[in-house]
């Protein structure tokens, strides 16, 4: 069993959508991480979360301590927001987990 | 401030050689993590450097090994190369350990033939 579960895997929006994409973990944590990464290979850390709720631009995240779940919301999505998603949890130990990621296509 | 660089950027190894990765993190940060990419399992830690010291180490053999120096750059090195470490090796560097945001470097690509 992944200690961090991702869905979906795959999602294709049209440009201007709504999308969520899901977290859970089962370790207990000292902060969850909302990864991007481009083709290419370079990551970019989006929010970093130990409770609540943050926003940057067009992206939220939230987490529930409670549930060990979060998410990531990107409103009015746009082609340039096509990349992968990757969740990951540092325990309190400071090791990372990471989910399999969920590939976000944005079409226009 | 520069980001984080790794160099080299890509490289071919044969099996049974040894590797060594290298990553210089943002000025003034003190913790770097070294991860590994592929398409079958994704990103994996390997471990984590504070203050010269490895704080951290993921499930993985002792193949892999890394060090920090006083200006906080790192290396890692693979010895005994299999087919099965071919990835991309990232590295992270973070001001503090812990509850901090972690900034990754471009990636080291390995392919080992």
């Amino acid at each position: 069993k992944n200690e961090v579960e991702q869905s979906p895997q795959n999602l294709t929006a049209q440009e201007g959508e709504f999308i969520t994409i899901n977290c859970s973990y089962s370790v207990g944590i000292s902060a969850l991480h909302w990864l991007q990464q481009h083709p290419g290979g370079g990551i970019v850390s989006l929010f970093m979360l130990s409770s609540g709720k943050k926003k940057h631009g067009r992206l939220i995240a939230t987490i529930n301590i409670q549930e060990k779940h979060s998410s990531l919301h990107i409103t009015a999505s746009h082609p340039r927001d096509s990349a992968v998603y990757i969740c990951a949890v540092g325990n309190t130990g400071n090791q990372f987990y990471f989910g399999t990621g969920t590939s976000l296509t944005v079409i226009p | 401030k520069a980001g984080v660089t790794q160099t080299p950027r890509y490289l071919i190894k044969t099996r049974g050689q040894q590797v060594t990765l290298s990553c210089s993190p943002i000025s003034g940060h003190r913790s770097v993590s070294w991860y590994q990419q592929t398409p079958g399992q994704g990103l994996q830690f390997l471990f984590e450097y504070f203050s010269e010291t490895q704080r951290n180490k993921g499930n993985f053999p002792g193949r892999f090994s890394g060090r920090q120096f006083s200006n906080s750059r790192s290396e890692m090195n693979v010895s005994t190369l299999e087919l099965g470490d071919s990835a991309l090796y990232l590295c992270a560097s973070s001001l503090q350990r812990g509850l901090d945001t972690q900034y990754f470097g471009p990636g080291t690509r390995l392919t080992v033939l």
